[in-house]
């Protein structure tokens, strides 16, 4: 059974940062390009941050450009996303997915951070 | 950037009838569509990828079709379990890849 386990949220105030784990099981981690998509409080989801499998490549949304960094350790199994000059409207919950067949799939129950003084 | 855009926002309906929820994509994605079920309080599931195939251990009442930019999610039989809010989602042209808003099925 796959397992992701994200971790490191918290309370932050405007222009702090953090960095989000990720903890992956169940799957041949290094064979799996893997994203960020987070969720706004009563919001929809909104992808963040993509990299491939061997984290060769990144991308991200214009939304956090400049910003926020990911990256992964394929020989720990984790997948990271440091956030930097967080703002108000970067809170969320993160959830971090493989791209299974082009998908995403399966979700873990994601970390919770709030950009708040 | 191709923008989702589901109807209708919400739905009232009762355990037993059918419905089909309408994603539409502002330019072609093919058959690069997919659906998510979220129920409150948890993580989005995959129900269904590349506009048609159920994902493993989802239902038979759960189907889906459509290609190009018109798409359908179609539930046969609504059980209690099946409200909940539904995403559609494209991975033909990314980054980024888009979600669309949400359709929440509530129980009438």
């Amino acid at each position: 059974e796959v397992q992701l386990v994200e971790s490191g949220g918290g309370l932050v105030q405007p222009g702090g940062s953090l960095r989000l784990s990720c903890a992956v099981s169940g799957l041949t981690f290094s064979n799996y390009a893997m994203s960020w998509v987070r969720q706004a409080p009563g919001k929809g989801l909104e992808w963040v941050s993509h990299i491939t499998s061997s984290g060769g490549s990144t991308y991200y949304a214009d939304s956090v450009k400049g910003r926020f960094t990911i990256s992964r350790d394929n020989s720990e199994n984790t997948l990271y996303l440091q956030m930097n000059s967080l703002r108000a409207d970067d809170t969320a919950i993160y959830y971090c997915v493989p791209k299974k067949g082009g998908w995403f799939d399966p979700w873990g129950q994601g970390s919770l951070v709030t950009v708040s003084s | 950037e191709i923008v989702l855009t589901q109807s209708p926002a919400t739905l009232s309906l009762s355990p037993g009838e059918g419905v089909t929820l309408s994603c539409r994509a502002s330019q072609s994605v093919s058959s690069y569509l997919a659906w998510y079920q979220q129920k409150p309080g948890q993580a989005p599931r995959l129900l269904i990828y590349d506009a048609s195939n159920r994902a493993t251990g989802i239902p038979a009442r759960f189907s889906g079709s459509g290609s190009g930019t018109d798409f359908t999610l179609t539930i046969s039989s609504l059980e209690p379990e099946d409200f909940a809010v539904y995403y559609c989602q494209q991975r033909s042209n990314w980054p980024p890849y888009t979600f669309g808003q949400g359709t929440k099925l509530e129980i009438k």
